[in-house]
């Protein structure tokens, strides 16, 4: 029943190890984005993707990579873990590109905190 | 580039009070967005402001938007421990992703 979720919800790893996060809507719609939130809960998007297109890709290390086989899923890939990389990882998504268009809100999967000892 | 600020970034209060979350951001934008994060979770939606004088209100929320001072109030009437969380409010850029940039946050913490 849930409509964006993400796994794992927590995460743990070593400096250097390679970790995926993986998304999954089931609310049919065609965009869908990873935010990062900071330790003092900043909120800010990374990537977006609309129909399997990318369309956001915001400054962010290459050791990050986004894929999208479907529409229904965005998956977070990242290289060569850092101590700075702990944070939350929010999958969200929303029925059109253009947020804020028709109403277009976005909704939130549960989050995964990812931590890097 | 847009920027998006709350204030205050804490608010402690009693039960029962009233006080106004301010969100203010820095270009053009008639879309603007209020979520709640509980401790250790996802963000709620709680409110979509679509034009300049929206003013939606839900139980003891409510939420407004002016567009010409680029300001969105959230106003909390008689608090309850039961909104003890985090609110952020979030505008589209207006770019040709239209992304959604959120402000700070503002941690409330209502006490008994």
């Amino acid at each position: 029943d849930t409509a964006v979720s993400q796994t794992p919800k927590y995460l743990v790893t070593q400096m250097g190890n390679d970790k995926s996060i993986k998304c999954e809507q089931n609310l049919g719609h065609d965009t869908m984005y990873w935010y990062k939130q900071d330790s003092k809960k900043f909120l800010k998007i990374m990537f977006s993707y609309n129909n399997k297109e990318l369309i956001i890709n915001e400054t962010v290390p290459n050791r990050f990579s986004p894929k999208s086989p479907d529409k229904a899923h965005l998956n977070l890939h990242i290289n060569s873990l850092e101590l700075g990389d702990s944070a939350v990882y929010f999958c969200a998504s929303s029925q059109d590109r253009w947020v804020g268009r028709k109403n277009t809100e976005a909704f939130f999967g549960q989050g995964t905190r990812l931590t890097v000892v | 580039e847009l920027k998006v600020e709350q204030n205050p970034l804490f608010l402690s209060m009693q039960e029962g009070k009233n006080y106004t979350i301010y969100c203010n951001y820095s270009t053009t934008s008639d879309r603007l967005y209020w979520y709640r994060q509980d401790p250790g979770k996802s963000l709620e939606s709680l409110f979509v402001l679509l034009s300049n004088g929206a003013v939606k209100q839900e139980g003891r929320l409510m939420a407004s938007l002016d567009t010409k001072a680029r300001l969105s109030t959230l106003h909390i009437t008689a608090a309850v421990h039961d909104l003890s969380a985090t609110y952020f409010c979030a505008v589209t850029d207006g770019g040709a992703t239209n992304k959604l940039i959120f402000g700070t946050g503002t941690l409330l913490a209502v006490q008994p």
